[in-house]
């Protein structure tokens, strides 16, 4: 059972490049997350998926686009990447709406993501 | 909106003393405070969690308490060891999880 996979582990791009980080979830979860990790600054919602078929804005949604594949499958995509959007990203998933239940998030281990 | 504040963002303890860290929170919707360990270059992984109708929880050398009045919770970790040396994040649910920026825990042998 190996719960959130994300791919890459870890990418170099240019200023301009496109990239698509992949996230999976083994957990039959109904909701799935991304976040990005910066220094002192925690964890920050980009985009979230309640449910299958739908997807919502989080604090910091400027520069990405997501895209609810499947109800295993929650990508995030940098159209245009800036030196801004270095991060380390975490995909996470829930079994329900944070706002339905009280069941914790699982989280991948991550993508090191440098824009250079 | 919702937003979390935590203290300290380090904390230095020798092995064996207690760590205590806190956090407050502005949306009195919340009703879920979970905490979180990230070791080094690793995931975040939940450690203990509240329900906004219990005051307080324990589980071994970890206990979370809750003061819906004040809106703050917080995190007591007993006989600290050096495994737990990590970075700790609380987070509060209304509508979606906003964790708050985290703590440094440096157990010193």
């Amino acid at each position: 059972n190996a719960g959130v996979t994300q791919t890459p582990k870890f990418q170099v791009l240019k200023t301009g490049q496109s990239m698509t980080l992949q996230c999976a979830q083994d957990m039959n979860h109904n909701s799935m997350y991304w976040y990005r990790q910066d220094p002192g600054m925690g964890l920050r919602l980009i985009y979230y998926s309640a449910s299958e078929g739908t997807t919502d804005k989080g604090e910091v949604p400027n520069g990405y686009n997501v895209s609810r594949l499947n109800k295993r499958e929650f990508s995030l995509r940098l159209e245009s990447a800036a030196p801004s959007q270095t991060s380390v990203y975490f995909c996470a998933s829930s079994e329900y709406p944070g706002h339905l239940s009280y069941q914790p998030q699982h989280f991948g281990d991550g993508t090191r993501l440098s824009i250079l | 909106g919702e937003n979390v504040e935590q203290h300290p963002s380090t904390l230095s303890v020798q092995e064996g003393d207690s760590a205590v860290i806190k956090c407050t929170y502005s949306d009195s919707a919340s009703n879920y405070f979970p905490w979180y360990k990230q070791e080094l270059g690793k995931r975040p992984q939940l450690i203990i969690d509240i329900r906004s109708n219990v005051g307080e929880k324990k589980d071994q050398r970890i206990a979370v308490t809750l003061n819906k009045t004040a809106k703050h919770f917080s995190l007591h970790i007993t006989e600290t060891q050096p495994e737990d040396s990590a970075v700790y994040f609380c987070a509060e649910r209304g509508n979606k999880l906003v964790f708050g920026a985290g703590t440094i825990l440096r157990v010193k042998s």
